[in-house]
């Protein structure tokens, strides 16, 4: 199973928004609303943000906003803070004869 | 507070075997799938595997099938993975996730909570 693709870097100001794509196939992204996306600071471990394509669990600021089209979900961050630059991966369902998680290549996204 | 502690990583020759422990604290264990993941040194997140709350359903990537166990203790809230003939594409820092979906491993299972991580080195 392949990874997902992931740009490997999204930079932005502060107070922009930017927006993380995450491409897979028809097997997995495309396949059902079930990608969800994680943020991980160096060192620490990830941190749910996103799933079922668009839902915030509990306490996550409506700052984070996720999308899907097709084979391809997004992540969108608007109003940039210092506290978002952390790396963020993207995770999908893979449809097939057995049950099977797929992470994306992940993307490390810059406060400049 | 909802806790998830791993245990058990170390130094290992190719070859040998390692049982990592994940103990839960904090919610109601044996009423949530739980799942390893882990990452080796500079790269990505990789799924390894997935168990039901019952411990009756297990589910593997490929690259460890038929080389590592996931498995539960339900009455001492803890997770294990039985790794063994590891090699040294399995060195990384391996987490143990809840799932939030209940007791069954479904599709629409995210992983909520994560422990801080156990680092596993497979060298000779």
């Amino acid at each position: 199973q392949s990874a997902l693709t992931q740009p490997a870097s999204v930079s932005g100001s502060p107070g922009q928004s930017i927006t993380i794509s995450c491409t897979g196939t028809s097997s997995d992204v495309g396949s059902y609303n079930l990608v969800s996306w994680y943020q991980q600071h160096p060192g620490k471990a990830p941190k749910l943000m996103i799933y079922e394509v668009s839902r915030r669990p509990s306490g996550i600021s409506n700052r984070f906003s996720g999308s899907k089209s097709g084979n391809t979900a997004s992540l969108t961050i608007s109003g940039l803070q210092a506290d978002d630059e952390a790396d963020y991966y993207c995770c999908s369902y893979v449809h097939s004869n057995t049950f099977a998680y797929v992470f994306g290549t992940g993307t490390k996204v810059t406060v400049l | 507070e909802v806790q998830l502690l791993e245990s058990g990583g170390g130094l290992v020759q190719p070859g040998g075997s390692l049982r990592l422990s994940c103990a839960a604290s904090g919610f109601t264990f044996t009423s949530y799938a739980m799942t390893w993941v882990r990452q080796a040194p500079g790269k990505g997140l990789e799924w390894v595997s997935s168990i039901s709350g019952s411990g009756g359903s297990t589910y593997y990537t490929d690259s460890v099938k038929g080389r590592f166990t996931i498995s539960r203790d339900n009455s001492k809230n803890t997770l294990y993975l039985q790794m063994n003939s590891l090699r040294a594409d399995d060195t990384a820092v391996y987490y143990c996730a809840k799932g939030d979906s209940g007791y069954e491993i479904r599709p629409d299972m995210a992983m909520d909570v994560w422990g801080q991580g156990t680092t596993v080195t497979v060298s000779s």
